[in-house]
């Protein structure tokens, strides 16, 4: 079975500085699919950025970056310039791929990462 | 904004009432999704559904049944809650099942909030 870890609950970062959330996972599956969301308080999941794990290139999605070592099944998340409206749990997830039998079998979430701005 | 559109955003209901989430995506998706998340922790998985079909129970308890009326619309019907049951119900969709590339990417909607009381 697959897991994922975030093990920082809470982070905090001054207002236009930079930020990395951690995240790790353990999976013996070649084919898969690796993504952050974000979940203000108004509780809504929002897709901040998605991996592949054929693509070596990181993904990047404005001031949002990943950092995915796939060997060390590693994929962290960068905030640059970080702004008030950051602040949230953002969850790191991982979905199997169709090549390792996977479907509709929902996401794995990590436990979470609160994220505080500092004005 | 969200393209998954739940109702009612809050819900109030007594251990013995008989009520109904409802969840509707025109993105064309063919898997929805329930997910239960109580607070600080992540949401978990309930049910599943690919092409209007039930694919996943995860062992959820009978008073949380499903529905799939059509491929835009998914329900969760709700009878004889314990107060536990209390959480936000999230509903999800995605482009299929076996999606490749950007159809892997699970949407969510706003959430339903339901207490027990």
């Amino acid at each position: 079975a697959q897991t994922v870890t975030q093990s920082q609950p809470e982070m905090s970062v001054q207002e236009a500085e930079t930020v990395t959330l951690s995240c790790t996972y353990d999976t013996s599956e070649s084919d898969y699919y690796l993504f952050w969301y974000k979940q203000p308080p108004s509780r809504q999941m929002i897709l901040v950025i998605r991996q592949e794990a054929y693509k070596q290139q990181n993904a990047t999605e404005n001031r949002f970056s990943v950092n995915f070592q796939k060997a060390a099944k590693s994929f962290s998340l960068k905030i640059s310039d970080s702004q008030l409206g950051d602040a949230a749990m953002y969850f790191c997830a991982y979905r199997r791929g169709s090549l390792s039998g996977g479907g509709a079998d929902g996401l794995t979430f990590g436990k979470g990462t609160h994220l505080i701005i500092q004005p | 904004d969200t393209e998954v559109t739940q109702t009612p955003k809050h819900l109030v209901m007594g251990m013995t009432n008989k009520k109904s989430l409802k969840c509707e995506q025109h993105m064309g998706h063919r898997a929805m999704y329930w997910y239960k998340q109580k607070a600080k922790k992540p949401p978990e998985l309930m049910f599943v559904y690919s092409y209007e079909k039930l694919s996943i129970n995860e062992s959820v308890p009978s008073r949380f049944s499903p529905e799939c009326p059509n491929s835009s619309l998914l329900n969760l019907h709700l009878h004889a809650l314990q107060p536990e049951d209390s959480a936000l119900y999230l509903c999800a969709s995605s482009q299929d099942r076996y999606g490749i590339g950007s159809g892997n990417t699970i949407y969510f909607g706003e959430g339903s909030w339901l207490t027990v009381v």
